[in-house]
Protein backbone atom coordinates (compact mmCIF):
# COMPACT_ATOMS: atom_id res chain seq x y z
CA UNK A 1 0.00 0.00 0.00
CA UNK A 2 1.71 3.46 -1.57
CA UNK A 3 2.22 5.65 1.70
CA UNK A 4 1.27 9.25 2.33
CA UNK A 5 2.77 11.59 -0.60
CA UNK A 6 3.21 15.10 -0.87
CA UNK A 7 4.01 17.24 -3.46
CA UNK A 8 5.76 19.61 -3.99
CA UNK A 9 9.47 18.19 -1.80
CA UNK A 10 10.59 21.69 -1.80
CA UNK A 11 9.66 24.93 -2.60
CA UNK A 12 11.10 28.43 -2.57
CA UNK A 13 9.14 31.39 -2.68
CA UNK A 14 9.03 35.29 -2.53
CA UNK A 15 7.17 37.07 0.00
CA UNK A 16 3.89 38.27 -1.19
CA UNK A 17 3.37 35.58 -3.15
CA UNK A 18 1.01 32.31 -2.87
CA UNK A 19 1.47 28.78 -2.71
CA UNK A 20 -0.44 25.41 -3.19
CA UNK A 21 0.87 22.30 -1.71
CA UNK A 22 -0.46 19.09 -2.25
CA UNK A 23 -0.97 15.73 -0.28
CA UNK A 24 -2.36 12.07 -1.11
CA UNK A 25 -3.82 9.91 1.45
CA UNK A 26 -3.25 6.56 1.72
CA UNK A 27 -5.38 4.71 -0.45
CA UNK A 28 -9.06 4.49 1.49
CA UNK A 29 -8.31 7.08 4.71
CA UNK A 30 -10.84 9.90 4.57
CA UNK A 31 -9.17 12.20 6.84
CA UNK A 32 -6.28 14.66 5.86
CA UNK A 33 -4.91 16.71 8.63
CA UNK A 34 -2.05 19.38 7.99
CA UNK A 35 0.76 20.73 10.24
CA UNK A 36 3.16 23.14 10.38
CA UNK A 37 7.23 22.39 12.15
CA UNK A 38 9.40 25.22 12.66
CA UNK A 39 12.52 25.03 14.93
CA UNK A 40 10.53 27.76 16.86
CA UNK A 41 7.09 26.63 17.60
CA UNK A 42 7.40 23.10 16.88
CA UNK A 43 4.91 20.78 15.44
CA UNK A 44 1.57 23.01 15.08
CA UNK A 45 -2.18 21.73 13.82
CA UNK A 46 -3.16 23.87 11.05
CA UNK A 47 -6.56 21.69 10.00
CA UNK A 48 -7.90 18.65 9.33
CA UNK A 49 -10.66 17.71 6.55
CA UNK A 50 -12.87 14.53 6.70
CA UNK A 51 -15.21 14.11 3.73
CA UNK A 52 -14.72 16.66 1.91
CA UNK A 53 -15.29 18.99 5.05
CA UNK A 54 -13.23 21.15 7.48
CA UNK A 55 -13.66 19.70 10.82
CA UNK A 56 -10.70 21.13 12.88
CA UNK A 57 -8.57 24.33 12.73
CA UNK A 58 -5.82 25.37 14.35
CA UNK A 59 -5.15 29.15 15.66
CA UNK A 60 -3.91 30.28 11.89
CA UNK A 61 -4.63 33.13 10.18
CA UNK A 62 -7.23 33.04 7.26
CA UNK A 63 -4.06 33.07 4.99
CA UNK A 64 -3.98 29.61 5.14
CA UNK A 65 -6.83 27.47 4.10
CA UNK A 66 -7.45 24.19 2.75
CA UNK A 67 -9.75 21.60 0.76
CA UNK A 68 -10.19 18.01 0.30
CA UNK A 69 -11.62 16.31 -2.97
CA UNK A 70 -14.37 13.59 -3.29
CA UNK A 71 -11.06 10.95 -3.84
CA UNK A 72 -9.23 12.53 -0.09
CA UNK A 73 -6.75 14.13 -1.93
CA UNK A 74 -6.02 16.82 0.06
CA UNK A 75 -4.53 20.87 -0.48
CA UNK A 76 -3.60 23.92 1.68
CA UNK A 77 -3.09 26.94 0.21
CA UNK A 78 -0.93 29.99 1.90
CA UNK A 79 -1.33 33.90 0.41
CA UNK A 80 0.44 36.77 0.82
CA UNK A 81 3.31 34.57 1.46
CA UNK A 82 5.77 36.20 4.83
CA UNK A 83 9.20 35.01 5.97
CA UNK A 84 7.63 33.50 8.81
CA UNK A 85 5.77 30.51 6.83
CA UNK A 86 8.93 29.19 6.23
CA UNK A 87 8.17 25.74 7.50
CA UNK A 88 8.08 22.25 7.30
CA UNK A 89 4.54 21.11 6.12
CA UNK A 90 3.57 17.94 6.59
CA UNK A 91 0.43 15.98 6.36
CA UNK A 92 -1.45 12.99 7.43
CA UNK A 93 -4.00 11.03 6.69
CA UNK A 94 -6.02 8.56 8.84
CA UNK A 95 -7.98 5.86 7.84
CA UNK A 96 -11.35 6.35 10.26
CA UNK A 97 -10.75 10.02 11.57
CA UNK A 98 -10.95 9.40 15.04
CA UNK A 99 -9.23 10.67 17.95
CA UNK A 100 -7.60 7.11 18.99
CA UNK A 101 -6.72 6.59 15.07
CA UNK A 102 -3.15 6.42 14.12
CA UNK A 103 -2.21 9.43 11.89
CA UNK A 104 0.12 8.03 8.73
CA UNK A 105 2.26 11.50 7.75
CA UNK A 106 3.99 11.71 4.34
CA UNK A 107 7.66 13.54 3.90
CA UNK A 108 6.52 17.04 4.23
CA UNK A 109 7.02 19.87 2.12
CA UNK A 110 9.94 22.08 2.51
CA UNK A 111 8.46 26.17 2.01
CA UNK A 112 11.18 28.57 2.24
CA UNK A 113 10.18 32.23 1.76
CA UNK A 114 12.54 35.00 1.05
CA UNK B 1 -6.12 24.68 27.26
CA UNK B 2 -4.65 21.14 26.33
CA UNK B 3 -0.86 21.15 26.38
CA UNK B 4 2.33 18.45 26.14
CA UNK B 5 5.42 19.49 27.99
CA UNK B 6 8.49 17.18 27.44
CA UNK B 7 11.98 17.04 28.56
CA UNK B 8 14.42 19.41 27.12
CA UNK B 9 16.96 17.27 24.55
CA UNK B 10 19.16 16.57 23.15
CA UNK B 11 19.65 13.31 25.17
CA UNK B 12 22.93 11.74 24.34
CA UNK B 13 23.65 7.72 25.47
CA UNK B 14 25.61 5.04 24.86
CA UNK B 15 24.23 2.13 23.06
CA UNK B 16 22.43 -0.19 25.44
CA UNK B 17 21.84 2.42 28.01
CA UNK B 18 18.82 2.78 29.75
CA UNK B 19 16.08 5.54 28.11
CA UNK B 20 13.45 7.97 29.80
CA UNK B 21 12.51 10.83 27.89
CA UNK B 22 9.46 12.62 30.27
CA UNK B 23 6.06 13.46 29.04
CA UNK B 24 3.42 15.19 30.92
CA UNK B 25 0.34 16.52 29.83
CA UNK B 26 -2.66 19.52 30.55
CA UNK B 27 -6.08 18.40 29.33
CA UNK B 28 -9.77 17.75 30.59
CA UNK B 29 -11.01 14.61 30.00
CA UNK B 30 -9.50 11.25 28.59
CA UNK B 31 -7.07 12.00 25.80
CA UNK B 32 -5.50 9.67 23.72
CA UNK B 33 -1.75 9.78 24.27
CA UNK B 34 0.62 8.65 21.55
CA UNK B 35 4.76 8.83 21.05
CA UNK B 36 5.49 9.64 17.55
CA UNK B 37 9.18 9.11 16.14
CA UNK B 38 10.73 11.16 13.37
CA UNK B 39 14.12 9.87 11.98
CA UNK B 40 16.37 12.68 9.82
CA UNK B 41 14.90 13.69 6.66
CA UNK B 42 11.65 11.40 7.09
CA UNK B 43 8.14 12.39 8.16
CA UNK B 44 7.10 11.17 11.97
CA UNK B 45 5.62 7.39 12.67
CA UNK B 46 3.76 6.51 14.87
CA UNK B 47 5.41 4.43 17.72
CA UNK B 48 2.60 3.46 20.15
CA UNK B 49 -0.04 5.18 22.12
CA UNK B 50 -2.38 4.51 24.87
CA UNK B 51 -6.03 5.58 24.78
CA UNK B 52 -7.21 5.52 28.23
CA UNK B 53 -5.36 5.52 31.96
CA UNK B 54 -3.44 2.38 32.97
CA UNK B 55 -2.67 1.63 29.34
CA UNK B 56 0.26 0.45 28.29
CA UNK B 57 1.56 1.09 24.77
CA UNK B 58 4.73 -0.87 23.30
CA UNK B 59 6.42 -1.05 20.15
CA UNK B 60 10.09 -2.33 19.09
CA UNK B 61 11.39 -2.20 22.42
CA UNK B 62 10.12 1.04 24.11
CA UNK B 63 6.79 1.37 26.62
CA UNK B 64 5.08 4.41 28.04
CA UNK B 65 1.89 4.24 30.37
CA UNK B 66 -0.96 6.10 30.56
CA UNK B 67 -1.03 7.77 34.56
CA UNK B 68 -4.26 9.84 35.03
CA UNK B 69 -3.35 10.87 38.22
CA UNK B 70 -0.17 12.07 37.10
CA UNK B 71 -0.80 13.11 34.25
CA UNK B 72 2.12 11.72 32.53
CA UNK B 73 3.32 9.37 29.59
CA UNK B 74 6.88 8.86 30.07
CA UNK B 75 8.64 6.63 26.95
CA UNK B 76 10.83 4.01 28.36
CA UNK B 77 13.38 1.96 26.53
CA UNK B 78 15.40 -0.80 28.60
CA UNK B 79 18.25 -0.71 26.20
CA UNK B 80 18.93 1.65 23.06
CA UNK B 81 20.56 1.51 19.95
CA UNK B 82 22.16 3.72 17.22
CA UNK B 83 19.34 3.34 15.24
CA UNK B 84 17.26 4.50 17.74
CA UNK B 85 18.42 8.08 17.02
CA UNK B 86 16.22 10.55 16.30
CA UNK B 87 13.48 13.18 17.67
CA UNK B 88 11.30 12.19 19.80
CA UNK B 89 7.65 13.66 19.96
CA UNK B 90 4.85 13.34 22.81
CA UNK B 91 1.51 14.21 21.70
CA UNK B 92 -2.38 14.01 22.57
CA UNK B 93 -6.30 14.12 20.68
CA UNK B 94 -8.48 15.51 23.23
CA UNK B 95 -11.56 15.95 20.90
CA UNK B 96 -13.41 14.83 18.05
CA UNK B 97 -11.41 14.25 14.89
CA UNK B 98 -7.34 14.09 14.30
CA UNK B 99 -5.53 17.49 15.75
CA UNK B 100 -3.00 16.15 17.85
CA UNK B 101 -1.27 18.52 20.31
CA UNK B 102 2.77 18.10 20.14
CA UNK B 103 5.02 18.54 22.62
CA UNK B 104 8.88 19.99 21.22
CA UNK B 105 9.89 17.24 20.67
CA UNK B 106 13.48 15.42 21.87
CA UNK B 107 16.16 14.94 19.98
CA UNK B 108 18.12 11.43 21.00
CA UNK B 109 21.21 10.98 20.07
CA UNK B 110 22.89 7.15 20.15
CA UNK B 111 26.35 6.32 20.21
CA UNK B 112 28.46 3.15 19.80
Amino acid sequence: KAGVTQTPRYLIKTRGQQVTLSCSPISGHRSVSWYQQTPGQGLQFLFEYFSETQRNKGNFPGRFSGRQFSNSRSEMNVSTLELGDSALYLCASSSSGTGEDEQYFGPGTRLTVT
Amino acid sequence: GNSVTQMEGPVTLSEEAFLTINCTYTATGYPSLFWYVQYPGEGLQLLLKATKADDKGSNKGFEATYRKETTSFHLEKGSVQVSDSAVYFCALNNQAGTALIFGKGTTLSVSS
